[in-house]
């Protein structure tokens, strides 16, 4: 059983389009990442959130934590080709480890 | 480049050989972990050390997995005796402190095993 689970798993857009992703769990979580990984490479951080009903912005990406610190959201506006690659979220779990969700993999088409 | 660096970044070994990966840290970064993925899949935790210490090994098979950081060189996850569910992608990650709250983990960009 996956203690994050991402939602979609899968998701093919037009670019100029807006998408969001979701991370939920029924497990409380200390901070929640969330990475974009490109195939070949390793996964790359995003943002870190910390606090309940934290929002942050990066650009034309807007990550937001839930209130409860269980489930966080990425929103990303006007979607480019460069969006495309696996999007991760992973939470802060248990001390000292990281708890990855199984991922959204984003295709935006030019 | 100071990143994460493994090596090899493929490898491709026979059932019932040894695999050896090596990370090596960031600069400056004490603390290393390590993750293996399989295709179109997130990331899963399989052990996390020190220097000379494993601090927590629950996501690691107890049978044919091992690794270690030593006091000098890279850290090396182990695994004997290879079958085919092994293949995957195994990924490190390194961080200055083990507070994963605030630090953020720094990847290496992994690699891939394929058993025949």
């Amino acid at each position: 059983t996956q203690l994050l689970e991402q939602s979609p798993q899968f998701l093919s857009i037009q670019e100029g389009e807006n998408l969001t992703v979701y991370c939920n769990s029924s497990s409380v979580f200390s901070s929640l990442q969330w990475y974009r990984q490109e195939p070949g490479e390793g996964p790359v951080l995003l943002v870190t959130v910390v606090t309940g009903g934290e929002v942050k912005k990066l650009k034309r990406l807007t990550f937001q934590f839930g209130d409860a610190r269980k489930d966080s959201s990425l929103h990303i506006t006007a979607a480019q080709p460069g969006d495309t690659g696996l999007y991760l979220c992973a939470g802060f779990y248990n001390f000292n480890k990281f708890y990855f969700g199984s991922g959204t993999k984003l295709n935006v088409k030019p | 480049n100071a990143g994460v660096m493994q090596n090899p970044r493929h490898l491709v070994r026979r059932r019932g050989q040894e695999a050896r990966l090596r990370c090596s840290p960031m600069k400056g970064h004490s603390h290393v972990y390590w993750y293996r993925q399989l295709p179109e899949e997130g990331l899963k935790f399989m052990v996390y050390l020190q220097k000379e210490n494993i601090i927590d090994e629950s996501g690691m098979p107890k049978e044919r997995f091992s690794a270690e950081f030593p006091k000098e060189g890279p850290s090396i996850l182990r695994i004997q005796q290879v079958v085919r569910g092994d293949s995957a992608a195994y990924f490190c990650a390194s961080s200055p402190t083990g507070n994963l709250g605030d630090q953020p983990q720094h990847f290496g960009d992994g690699t891939r095993l394929s058993i025949l």
